[in-house]
């Protein structure tokens, strides 16, 4: 079956400006992660939802991120008036809680803030 | 907080030699680990998992064993190939209830030369 997917795989933007980054998780997947990968580092946790709402969002840095999954499938992370620092890969992952706590990642979206 | 310690890389062996990577951890009681692998270009994948002290998670020739007393969970291979050249990451989530989030060492680059 599909696994989880992300868009846009690359995104180059400029100091200041707003961007979306979209997570499809596997179908019937409850739960929803967004983490940050710098170089040379691990994944970080940044937010958690199960179902609509989040769940745990104390990972997001600042108040420029927010995340959002209306509908308890897609989830979309925003981030306002972005930073060089904020360049990374932004990883999303689902899992199924009432099956496991294994959680199945998507190829990320690398962010680049010129 | 929880925290994960690998050992730092890279690591650059011959095929069929031995390889061990080495994880320890700082948690709250028992959480679940995890070995998750990245191969070049590639996301994140699960390679293996143990939920319990004494459990040995094994997938692909790859195996870790989780030690409750010495708080570890060190990767081993008997023979490696040059296909598992990748980035390994070690990981684990709390028990119980709450998100699940994964907390991840920094990774240990692997590199099999023929």
């Amino acid at each position: 079956g599909a696994g989880v997917s992300q868009t846009p795989s690359n995104k180059v933007t400029e100091k200041g400006k707003y961007v979306e980054l979209r997570c499809d998780p596997i179908s019937g997947h409850t739960a929803l992660y967004w983490y940050r990968q710098s170089l040379g580092q691990g994944p970080e946790f940044l937010i958690y939802f199960q179902g609509t709402g989040a769940a745990d969002d104390s990972g997001l840095p600042n108040d420029r991120f927010f995340a959002v999954r209306p509908e308890g499938s897609v989830s979309t992370l925003k981030i306002q008036r972005t930073e060089r620092g904020d360049s990374a890969v932004y990883l999303c992952a689902s899992s199924d809680l009432a099956g496991s706590d294994t959680q199945y990642f998507g190829p990320g979206t690398r962010l680049t803030v010129l | 907080g929880d925290s994960v310690t690998q050992m730092e890389g890279p690591v650059t062996l011959s095929e069929e030699a031995f390889l061990t990577i080495n994880c320890t951890y700082t948690a709250t009681g028992y959480p679940s680990l995890f070995w998750y692998v990245q191969y070049p270009g590639e996301g994140l994948q699960l390679l293996l998992k143990a939920t319990k002290a004494d459990d040995k998670g094994s997938n692909k020739g790859f195996e870790a064993t989780y030690r409750k007393e010495t708080t570890s969970f060190h990767l081993e291979k008997g023979s490696v190939q040059v296909s598992d050249s990748a980035v390994y990451f070690c990981a684990l989530t709390p028990r119980g209830a709450g998100s699940y989030q994964l907390t991840f060492g920094k990774g240990t680059k692997l590199s099999v030369i023929p």
